[in-house]
This record gives C-alpha cells, structure tokens and sequence, in this order.
C-alpha cells in the first residue's frame, strides 16, 4: 500500500517551456502533499507544501510564480514550471501523507528534468 | 530556521563491518526522525524511522538511536553488504507539521 506514482519520469525540452508534473496518491486518499527539488549530488530540498483545497505554502527562496502548484483532490498534485530555464535543470520528486501529522511521507519516482 | 546538519559525507566500508551515520538536529520540537536510502536517479526509501518518545528501534541489521538531550540520532547498520552501497539521508520534522528537512547525505560504499 501507500503508493506514489509521478509523471512523467523524464523531460526534455526548450528554454521558455512550460513543464508540469503530476503526483497521484493510487491507494490513500493525501491530504497532504510536498514538493522537492534534488540537484546532483546533493540533498532533497523541500520546495512547497500542498494542502488539497488550498494555497501552497513556499519555502523561503521559492518563487511562487515560478513553481505553481495545484492540489485539486486527495489524490493529485501538479507542478508546474513556468517559463522553464537551464538552471530549473534538476531532479523533481513529490511526496504525500494520508492525514494531517501523520508519516511517514511516501514518495514518488522523481521527474529528471532537463530544460536546454 | 531548522537545520539537520548529517556526518560523515562518505563512508567506506568493507563487507561485514559495521557503519555508522550521525545526525543533529536544531528544534527540540522536532519528534519524527526518519532515515531514508536513496540508489541514483531513485526515489528515497524509508529504510527506519524513530519517534521521539523511545530512544532505540531497530529492524534486523538496521537500528537508530535518538538522544533528545543532545538532539542527536544515528543510524547504525551492522553486517554491510554490497548492496547497502547508497546515498542515505536523515531528517527530522518541522513542528506542528509533516514536512521534513532533510540532511546532507552520506554516500556509503560497502566493498567486497
């Protein structure tokens, strides 16, 4: 049980793009959701928290406009990367718990994203 | 703001030997301390967790400690083998909610 599926698994595509990446919970219903972005070598950092129904709380640094996120039901949350530029380059992964405070945080496959 | 700061950054091993990763955390709120292994280009897999009101758990070869005094947890695993070699992450919880900030990894890298 518990499981995330992200898609898509890999991205390619021209600066001024915009990408969007979904995360699905299949089995629980999530009501919440978490944003990372991992670049190489290094470790996850947290990007936005996403709460079905309702806005999502950035991390300081994190350009709302930039990054959008959308959790419209229990059971999925979209990135989008607005005008995507070689430096959004990285490795974006998504996470989800089936109630408030509760974990662990489940994650999904990733999505490499590579802009050129 | 909260802060995981993770050693060592490698570690070497050889097979059969012991590993031990440490970690400290900065809010003593925190009471969720996860432990997760990541192979490249992977998701993080939860490989144990430990929560605040016991200070030892463990699960086979895998154990985790946690002195909330100090605010210190560790990761111990015993009888490396080959396939342990991985990226392994600690974290710990922001208060009054589930996101986790994450450490800065130890890459281990068991030889035969």
């Amino acid at each position: 049980g518990a499981v995330v599926s992200q898609h898509p698994s890999w991205v390619i595509c021209k600066s001024g793009t915009s990408v969007k990446i979904e995360c699905r919970s299949l089995d629980f219903q999530a009501t919440t959701m978490f944003w990372y972005r991992q670049f190489p070598k290094q470790s996850l950092m947290l990007m936005a928290t996403s709460n079905e129904g309702s806005k999502a709380t950035y991390e300081q640094g994190v350009e709302k406009d930039k990054f959008l996120i959308n959790h419209a039901s229990l059971t999925l949350s979209t990135l989008t990367v607005t005008s995507a530029h070689p430096e959004d380059s990285s490795f974006y992964i998504c996470s989800a718990v089936g109630s408030p405070l509760s974990q662990p945080q489940h994650f999904g496959d990733g999505t490499r994203l590579s802009i050129l | 703001g909260e802060n995981v700061e993770q050693h060592p950054s490698t570690l070497s091993v050889q097979e059969g030997d012991s590993a031990v990763i440490k970690c400290t955390y900065s809010d003593s709120a925190s009471n969720y301390f996860p432990w997760y292994k990541q192979e490249l280009g992977k998701r993080p897999q939860l490989i144990i967790d430990i929560r605040s009101n016991v200070g030892e758990k463990k699960d086979q070869r895998i154990a985790v400690t946690l002195n909330k005094t100090a605010k210190h947890f560790s990761l111990h695993i015993t009888e490396t083998q080959p396939e342990d070699s991985a990226v392994y992450f600690c974290a710990a919880n922001g208060v009054d909610t589930d996101k986790l900030i994450f450490g800065t990894g130890t890459r281990l890298q068991v030889f035969p």
